[in-house]
């Protein structure tokens, strides 16, 4: 079975220090790996995602991830905070393996509320 | 290119009633899936189109369907609605469902079922 984990659902930082947001998986065999964010009252904006090579990924708006097989983990990065990443973030993931009950289909964490202060 | 769109953006309706959502996904993408978003059970997917066919489906009831037309727009159906359908209802497309493939969300529709 796939599962994410996004072990705090609120996160608090000043602007301009670094941020991260944690988040472990659980999957059959390899994983793609993706990071998503949600503003007040909008769909989800994809910001990155790992498949395969390096294990650092680097996305949208500053934000980079880092892929570490052995703590089966992900955790989303940026090293200066802006009071406009404020919002909520989502991790996902899918098996590499395409199978018809993975199809179109993204395995979410609950969520983890961002709040940078000015 | 134009992104996910989806109507309407927020619904009322009443218990016992049906409800009909619209997704027109990015050009040139043929997979659509459909989730749901409530602050109790977070993001949970309701189903997946391609090609004018249900691949995969979610853990949802009976009530919940959807379908896919020929230019790839998708529509979902609530029927007899319940409190608890009270949603964001989001979709999302990618080119053909697989796995590596990222998929690119609408707006939503908020639904309220008073």
């Amino acid at each position: 079975a796939q599962s994410v984990a996004q072990p705090e659902d609120q996160v608090n930082v000043a602007e301009g220090n670094p941020l991260t947001v944690k988040c472990t998986y659980s999957v059959s065999g390899n994983p793609y790996l993706f990071w998503y964010v949600q503003y007040p009252n909008r769909g989800l904006q994809f910001l990155l995602k790992y498949i395969t090579g390096d294990n650092l990924v680097k996305g949208s708006y500053g934000f980079e991830a880092e892929f570490n097989k052995s703590q089966t983990s992900f955790h989303l990065k940026k090293p200066s905070a802006l009071v406009s990443d404020s919002a909520l973030y989502f991790c996902a993931v899918r098996p590499s393996a395409d199978r018809g009950s993975t199809l179109g289909r993204l395995y979410f964490g609950r969520g983890t509320q961002l709040t940078v202060w000015p | 290119k134009a992104g996910v769109t989806q109507t309407p953006r927020y619904l009322i309706k009443t218990r016992g009633q049906q409800v009909t959502l619209s997704c027109s996904p990015i050009s040139g993408h043929r997979s659509v899936s459909w989730y749901q978003q409530t602050p109790g059970q977070g993001l949970q997917f309701l189903f997946e189109y391609f090609s004018e066919t249900q691949r995969n489906k979610g853990n949802f009831p009976g009530r919940f369907s959807g379908r896919q037309f020929s230019n790839s727009r998708s529509e979902m159906n609530v029927s007899t609605l319940e409190l608890g359908d009270s949603a964001l209802y989001l979709c999302a497309s990618s080119l053909a469902g697989g796995n590596r493939e990222t998929q690119y969300f609408g707006p939503g529709t908020r639904l309220l079922v008073l």
